[in-house]
């Protein structure tokens, strides 16, 4: 079975620092895992996903994800926040064809 | 627009009424997912279509709801004799399973307000 914890639910940071944002899996099996950003009243829309390719995988918005097998984590990082990176934040592991396991999300906030 | 839409976008009703939401994927995805988030949480998964078929429910799916994808395309998520505790962001996620790491692409959302 697949679980997934987002270890912060709130991360404040300034403007034009960086971003880091947690995200531990459990799975049986190696997955595919998933870096989404939701806006508020917005759907979710994808930042990046890692599919035991490369390791480290970059996303839009200056986004990029490390997969790290041995610590089971899949932590999400900016170098330089902007106000617009305001969002929640879900990570999510899945198994090819299954439905996405979602964390409870990280809200990101920005200040100037 | 290629991307997966929803209608409406908000329906607000009274506690022991019938709602529908439809949701249109992006027309080649054959999977198509219907999600529930709550304030604060995560989406959580409801049911899912491979083409018309619904393959997979979760027990979240109460015996209130129902969903339909009648001919592959669009589908449907009826809720019978609403309650409070429906009210939530419904959302809708196509995917093309022909890629094994293919992504889901979410609709908008139906928000829902049941008062």
């Amino acid at each position: 079975a697949q679980s997934v914890t987002q270890l912060d639910s709130h991360v404040s940071v300034s403007e034009g620092t960086p971003v880091l944002l947690r995200c531990n899996y459990s799975s049986s099996y190696s997955p595919s895992l998933f870096w989404y950003v939701q806006h508020p009243n917005k759907g979710l829309q994808l930042l990046l996903k890692y599919t035991s390719a490369a390791t480290l995988v970059k996303g839009i918005n200056g986004f990029e994800a490390e997969f790290k097998k041995s610590e089971t984590s899949f932590h999400l990082t900016k170098p330089s926040a902007h106000m617009s990176d305001a969002a929640e934040y879900f990570c999510a592991p899945n198994q090819a064809g299954t439905a996405l396991i979602f964390g409870k999300g990280t809200t990101l906030s920005v200040s100037s | 627009d290629t991307g997966v839409s929803q209608d409406p976008r908000h329906k607000i009703t009274k506690r022991g009424q019938n709602v529908t939401f439809r949701c249109d994927p992006i027309s080649e995805h054959n999977r198509l997912y219907w999600y529930r988030q709550t304030l604060g949480q995560g989406p959580e998964f409801l049911t899912y279509f491979q083409n018309e078929a619904q393959l997979e429910k979760s027990r979240l799916l109460s015996d209130r709801f129902s969903a339909e994808r009648p001919k592959g395309s669009f589908s449907t998520l009826e809720i019978q004799r609403t309650e409070q505790g429906d009210s939530a962001m419904y959302l809708c996620a196509s995917r093309d399973d022909r890629g094994l790491y293919n992504e889901q692409f979410f609709g908008p959302g139906t928000r829902l307000t049941v008062l």
